[in-house]
């Protein structure tokens, strides 16, 4: 139990291009997903934090209108990285909370983005 | 102000031996304590929660808690090179309602 997907697994773009990436809790409904980070050799970077139905909570210095959430329902969440540049290749990974169970966070796979 | 604190290591052990990972938190009122295992490149894994003082032992792998030293532990025994990765050790408080994480304690296993 308590499987969490992401999609794509791995995307290269172009600068200045946007692109989503697709969170999913398979079999729990999570009231809370969180996106996360990570740059090489780095520690994990929470960078928001989403509850269904309302507005994401942003991490101090992470731009909202560069990253775009959506947590349109208890078993998806959405982020899209919009006008991209390299400096945004990173290793991105989500987690979700089951209902009832604030204190758990269970990870999806991870999607790695290379901006070209 | 929530920490979470975890030597960055890396901690080398043999195979065979009993790997030892520590954490310190300093929100005295912490209630879940939590300890994944991330592969390099990979995500994070949950391996291990421990809710109240003491032990709790899952296979090859005991979480340590002790509140009142607002310490945290994981120990390895029988390490195996499998088990090289980066050790997250994660803190959760209902007042701040997060799950705060450390950096990460890398460990490596030698054959």
């Amino acid at each position: 139990g308590a499987v969490v997907s992401q999609h794509p697994s791995w995307v290269i773009c172009k600068s200045g291009t946007s692109v989503k990436i697709e969170c999913r809790s398979l079999d729990f409904q999570a009231t809370t997903m969180f996106w996360y980070r990570q740059f090489p050799k780095q520690s994990l970077m929470l960078m928001a934090t989403s509850n269904e139905g309302s507005k994401a909570t942003y991490e101090q210095g992470v731009e909202k209108d560069k990253f775009l959430i959506n947590h349109a329902s208890l078993t998806l969440s959405t982020l899209t990285v919009t006008s991209a540049h390299p400096e945004d290749s990173s290793f991105y990974i989500c987690s979700a909370s089951p209902r009832g169970e604030p204190d758990e966070q269970y990870f999806g796979p991870g999607t790695r983005l290379t901006v070209t | 102000q929530k920490e979470v604190e975890q030597n960055s290591g890396p901690l080398s052990v043999p195979e065979g031996a009993i790997a030892s990972l520590n954490c310190t938190y300093s929100d005295r009122g912490s209630q879940s304590f939590f300890w994944y295992r991330q592969y390099s490149g990979k995500s994070p894994e949950l391996i291990m929660s421990i809710y109240s003082n003491g032990d709790k032992e899952d296979g090859r792998f005991t979480a340590q808690l002790n509140k009142a030293s607002q310490y945290v532990s994981l120990l390895i025994r029988d390490s195996q090179p499998s088990d090289s990765a980066t050790y997250l050790c994660a803190v959760y408080s209902s007042g701040y309602s997060t799950l705060t994480f450390g950096k990460g304690t890398m460990l490596l296993v030698s054959p």
